[in-house]
């Protein structure tokens, strides 16, 4: 069965530091999202991507992050320059096959460390 | 802005019981879904229901919907020890983001 995937899994990094964060959604999917979930938090949107540009953000989604479908596979998430605050496990998604606001299969997420 | 909110925040069960969960939210929505979460892991899709359907069958898992009330419910039928985790509901409105809910810790004793 098909699924997301992400890498890496964990990550570890200093503050003021950059990370990227990829995933692989699922083929033939036109819609991809980046969640976090900050522990004991519930998870929080950040960004939608469609059409090879942002649908929408959140306010967590400021000018440190940004998105991109660099080829036909990947989607990554890049903090330019990390916070403390940024510690969270980071989900893609992808849904919408044929249309938008259908099931949304997670990848099993990335967890950052930024210390 | 539309929140999801479970409840309980936690429920512990033995094996064969049954495990209802309850999620409510505040705006109209286009769809409901529910996911579940084993501790420190991904978001597994359990069920989606559309706002014009009012319940919706999976295997063990029967999800309910009234919009009238804002509210849905996820029943868990006959549960496992594997079936230990967190569990949210997630809604859709006329946006594609989820907005999710804040959880149901299950706990099931064998």
């Amino acid at each position: 069965e098909p699924e997301v995937t992400q890498t890496p899994s964990h990550q570890v990094t200093q503050m003021g530091q950059e990370v990227i964060l990829r995933c692989v959604p699922i083929s033939n999917h036109l819609y991809f999202y980046w969640y976090r979930q900050i522990l004991g938090q519930k998870v929080e949107f950040l960004v939608s991507f469609y059409n090879n540009e942002i649908s929408e953000k959140s306010e967590i989604f400021d000018d440190q992050f940004s998105v991109e479908r660099p080829d036909g596979s990947n989607f990554t998430l890049k903090i330019r320059s990390t916070k403390l605050e940024d510690s969270a496990m980071y989900f893609c998604a992808s849904s919408g096959r044929t249309s938008h606001r259908e099931t949304q299969y997670f990848g099993p997420g990335t967890r950052l460390l930024v210390l | 802005s539309q929140q999801g909110e479970e409840d309980p925040q936690a429920l512990s069960i033995q094996e064969g019981e049954n495990a209802t969960m309850n999620c409510s939210y505040k705006t109209s929505i286009n769809n409901l879904q529910w996911y579940r979460q084993n501790s420190g892991r991904g978001l597994v899709h359990l069920i989606l229901i559309r706002s014009n359907e009012r319940e919706k069958h999976s295997g063990r898992l029967r999800v309910t919907l009234d919009t009238s009330k804002k509210s849905s419910s996820l029943l868990i039928t006959a549960s496992r020890a594997a079936d230990t985790a967190s569990y949210f509901c997630a809604t859709v409105s006329n946006t594609d983001k989820l907005i999710f809910g804040t959880g149901t810790r299950l706990q099931v004793f064998p």
